[in-house]
């Protein structure tokens, strides 16, 4: 069954402290997401990669940087927590470019910055 | 400016009956449209496709409509079950993009 896995289910960290959210998929997809979920905001794009080392911004990319180096891993960095990034952090990762057989998601981490 | 809407934040359906949940997207760009379904504390899980050649694809008790003049596409789940109570988003993008945008969802309950 393949998977697209996050490191952690729940997470409490401190404002202005430096948050690694990890993302490992399985399926050898190239291109890798992390969206955000907000009540009525629906899912929002943070960041993509479409291939090792290749990053681009998506919609809402302030305050947030990632990393992959290699291209099962996409990370993304909040570089100093804030409480307006509380947040479900989702990773989803695709095989095509346009994603035309869809995203496979993971099961996402609810982050609390307090 | 949100490119991809679902104006009815939550629907009630009793079990047996039909859910039709709505999405209206504004960029006559999109060509291909997704539809997802989401459990609580889960990742959102594929649910069925159209591509803008189409206006109807089916797929057991789900089937997707598109009104290309309209902007507008709708999932018809017939019959509604309890386990279908779920949030469901729609998602759109355009030829040559990675990326899908997606709606703000619509709560879907089931009663049985």
């Amino acid at each position: 069954d393949v998977k697209v896995t996050q490191s952690s289910r729940y997470l409490v960290k401190r404002t202005g402290e430096k948050v690694f959210l990890e993302c490992v998929q399985d399926m050898d997809h190239e291109n890798m997401f992390w969206y955000r979920q907000d009540p009525g905001l629906g899912l929002r794009l943070i960041y993509f990669s479409y291939d090792v080392k290749m990053k681009e911004k998506g919609d809402i990319p302030e305050g947030y940087s990632v990393s992959r180096e290699k291209k099962e891993r996409f990370s993304l960095i909040l570089e100093s927590a804030s409480t307006n990034q509380t947040s479900m952090y989702l990773c989803a990762s695709s095989f095509t470019g346009t994603g035309r057989d869809g995203y496979t998601f993971g099961s996402g981490t609810r982050l609390t910055v307090v | 400016d949100q490119q991809v809407k679902q104006n009815s934040p939550s629907l009630s359906v009793q079990e047996g009956r039909i859910s039709i949940l709505n999405c209206d997207y504004t960029n006559s760009m999109f060509d291909y449209f997704l539809w997802y379904k989401k459990y609580p504390a889960e990742g959102p899980t594929f649910l069925i496709s159209i591509s803008s050649i189409k206006d109807k694809n089916e797929d057991g008790r789900f089937t997707v409509f598109l009104n290309k003049s309209a902007k507008h596409l709708s999932l018809h789940i017939v019959p509604s079950q309890p386990g279908d109570s779920a949030v469901y988003f729609c998602a759109a993008s355009d030829s040559g993009t990675y990326k899908y945008i997606f709606g703000t969802g619509t709560r879907l309950k089931v009663l049985a």
